[in-house]
């Protein structure tokens, strides 16, 4: 398996403009995670899915943030309009949901928003 | 609130040596511990996982331990080389959220020289 997959790897944009940060996870997996890290406040959740259904929103941040997950295989989060205060790198995770369950990580999108 | 808090923030160690990571948790209910390595320009990968029960787990050359009744967790690595270079980051999964929710360290920065 290649693990979860992000796309894209780096992502630099204008202050204002949308950004989507893409993600498929690992194949059978029905939990999927969206975090956000940065050098002052680590890794933090943004939402979690399970069975493509967002169950935890509460870790975005506010509404120009979204997430969706169509079908389980692929997931998008949002930024309109981006901030310089969202540079961070984005990580999704995805896991099945046995208790325990580890959750893997995907290699990032790092954002910069000038 | 729930915390999980690590030290040191960054250590530098000679190649060969051992070192000793700390965590502390505020957590509850608990769980189950990860000890996680991450590379840079990578997401995290899991070492260790400890439950309640478990008071050490190895992987290699990494040996965590858990005091459940402290609150405390470490991560020993014995003749460090210089792959070894990373931030580890301690994990603590929250016990009423079917362990879906993960509370993370800050991280321990670790470089090993020459």
């Amino acid at each position: 398996d290649a693990g979860v997959i992000q796309s894209p790897r780096h992502e630099v944009t204008e202050m204002g403009q949308e950004v989507t940060l893409r993600c498929k996870p690992i194949s059978g997996h029905n939990s999927l995670f969206w975090y956000r890290q940065t050098m002052m406040r680590g890794l933090e959740l943004l939402i979690y899915f399970n069975n493509n259904v967002p169950i935890d929103d509460s870790g975005m941040p506010e509404d120009r943030f979204s997430a969706k997950m169509p079908n389980a295989s692929f997931s998008t989060l949002k930024i309109q309009p981006s901030e310089p205060r969202d540079s961070a790198v984005y990580f999704c995770a995805s896991s099945s949901t046995a208790p325990g369950n580890e959750q893997y990580f995907g290699p990032g999108t790092r954002l910069t928003v000038t | 609130k729930n915390q999980v808090e690590q030290s040191p923030q960054s250590l530098i160690i000679l190649e060969g040596k051992n070192c000793t990571l700390q965590c502390n948790y505020t957590v509850s209910p608990f769980s189950n511990l990860r000890w996680y390595k991450q590379d840079t320009g990578r997401g995290p990968v899991s070492l260790t996982i400890m439950t309640f029960s478990e008071n050490t787990k190895s992987n290699g050359r990494y040996t965590a331990t858990l005091d459940a009744d402290t609150k405390q967790s470490s991560l020993h690595i014995t003749a460090s080389q210089l792959s070894d270079s990373a931030s580890y980051i301690c994990v603590v999964s929250e016990g009423t959220s079917g362990t879906y929710k993960y509370i993370f360290g800050t991280g321990t920065r670790l470089k090993v020289l020459a």
